[in-house]
């Protein structure tokens, strides 16, 4: 059964104190890998895809990271307005309507 | 890129009740459409998807249906509303590169 596990579940961050999000996947035939970000009581925001291991993507402070088992989110000097909810999903090659597998999400609160 | 519309923001229903959440879809034609509900603190659950007009997948038996009576417009209904139906209903497109971009959501609240 495909899965995606992330990691930690919760987050406590300093303003300025970087730190990665973690999320594991165990699927066949990966298409894609996107991350979210949600703020509270709101629709999930799309931040990046990746495709294939190896690949990178950067958005102000932020740095997504593609490996063949895990993607990491990298967050550099964060600030209190990154605190939210991060989700990320994957994407397989079968299924007519490529349904997205989403985990459980990474609440990141980071403190002034 | 498409933008997802949804209303009511928020909903109190009784139980026994029947439910019509709506969803639009702007900017994009023919669309991928997705139904989702996220319990507090968990991820998000896919409930329906439709990849074109009367064309409704179902994938979690329960006591809610889906129509697409429009090539833009997707809606979610139930004929009688139970306690577990409460949740954070989300509705996303699909968008060139299997990307989803989802609305600002639905907080129902069943009593």
């Amino acid at each position: 059964e495909d899965q995606v596990t992330q990691s930690p579940e919760a987050l406590r961050l300093q303003e300025g104190e970087s730190s990665s999000l973690n999320c594991s996947y165990t699927v066949s035939g990966l298409r894609g890998l996107f991350w979210y970000r949600q703020d509270p009581g709101k629709g999930p925001e799309f931040l990046f895809t990746l495709y294939s291991a190896g690949e990178e993507k950067e958005k102000e402070r932020l740095k997504a990271t593609l490996t063949k088992k895990e993607s990491f989110l990298h967050i550099t000097a964060p600030k209190p307005e990154d605190s939210a909810t991060y989700l990320c999903a994957v994407i397989i090659s079968s299924g007519s309507a490529r349904q997205l597998t989403f985990g459980s999400g990474t609440q990141l609160t980071v403190l002034p | 890129s498409q933008t997802i519309h949804q209303w009511p923001a928020t909903l109190v229903q009784p139980v026994g009740s029947p439910l019509s959440l709506e969803c639009t879809v702007e900017g994009t034609s023919n669309p991928n459409l997705y139904w989702y509900r996220q319990a507090a603190g968990r991820g998000l659950q896919l409930l329906f998807y439709s990849v074109g007009i009367g064309q409704i997948s179902s994938e979690v038996p329960q006591n809610l249906s889906a129509s697409r009576p429009q090539d833009r417009q997707f809606i979610l209904s139930s004929k009688k509303l139970l306690l577990s139906d409460s949740g954070f209903y989300l509705c996303a497109g699909r968008g060139r590169a299997y990307e989803q971009y989802f609305g600002p959501g639905t907080r129902l609240t069943v009593t």
